[in-house]
């Protein structure tokens, strides 16, 4: 059963400043990863989707990477800015595109 | 080209009444999907549609929840004798087809009272 963990539950940074989210999966067969940020009450929008075959994806000041072997995808946001503040999920496809597996996600706060 | 539409966007019930959400996948995409976001908890898997047919329910709850996707008009998540821990955000998500990016609904906010 595939378990997907993210690391730092909550992040806190200055504006301006790099960041790394980091995502972890326990069944490397995954067919692609995607990332999404979700705003409080809202719903979530699609970031990065990395397929299997993929070792990164880049959009803007967004880059995320994928690390089958290690099982492992990280999330680096440059010059953070007060409106990159949400939360942040990673959800991993385990099948032919089918059902995404999330993670609890890392809420970030970027302070102006 | 529209988004994926879900109503209604809150939705108030009390116990043992039923609750209808509906999805309107984006134009051109025939695979929905329903994820239910527990309070403070996170997204879990529900049920995968593709038209007429349901490929997947391995999430859904075995009594009083049930999904459909008819060849015409929305997906609808139906939730009879509805209890209080039904209370959640129940998203919908739709894609092209089977492997591609899933592009997510504002949600449907459920309370029972």
């Amino acid at each position: 059963k595939q378990e997907v963990t993210q690391i730092p539950a909550a992040l806190s940074v200055p504006e301006g400043e790099n960041l790394v989210l980091n995502c972890s999966f326990t069944d490397s067969a995954i067919y692609n990863l995607q990332w999404f940020r979700q705003d409080p009450g809202k719903g979530l929008t699609s970031l990065l989707l990395i397929q299997s075959s993929q070792r990164e994806q880049t959009s803007g000041r967004l880059n995320a990477s994928l690390d089958k072997s290690s099982g492992r995808s990280t999330l680096y946001i440059a010059a953070s800015q007060p409106g990159d503040s949400a939360t942040y999920l990673c959800a991993a496809s385990m099948e032919y595109g089918n059902k995404l597996v999330f993670g609890a996600g890392t809420i970030l706060r970027v302070k102006s | 080209n529209a988004g994926v539409m879900q109503n209604p966007r809150h939705l108030v019930r009390r116990r043992g009444q039923e609750a209808r959400l509906r999805c309107s996948p984006m134009k051109g995409h025939s695979h929905v999907y329903w994820y239910r976001q527990l309070p403070e908890e996170g997204l879990k898997f529900m049920v995968y549609l593709q038209k007429e047919n349901i490929i997947d329910e391995s999430g859904m709850p075995k009594e009083r929840f049930s999904a459909e996707f008819p060849k015409e008009g929305p997906s609808i998540l139906r939730i009879q004798q509805v209890v209080r821990g039904d209370s959640a955000a129940y998203f919908c998500a739709s894609s092209p087809s089977r492997e591609g990016t899933q592009y997510f609904g504002p949600g449907t906010r459920l309370l029972v009272l």
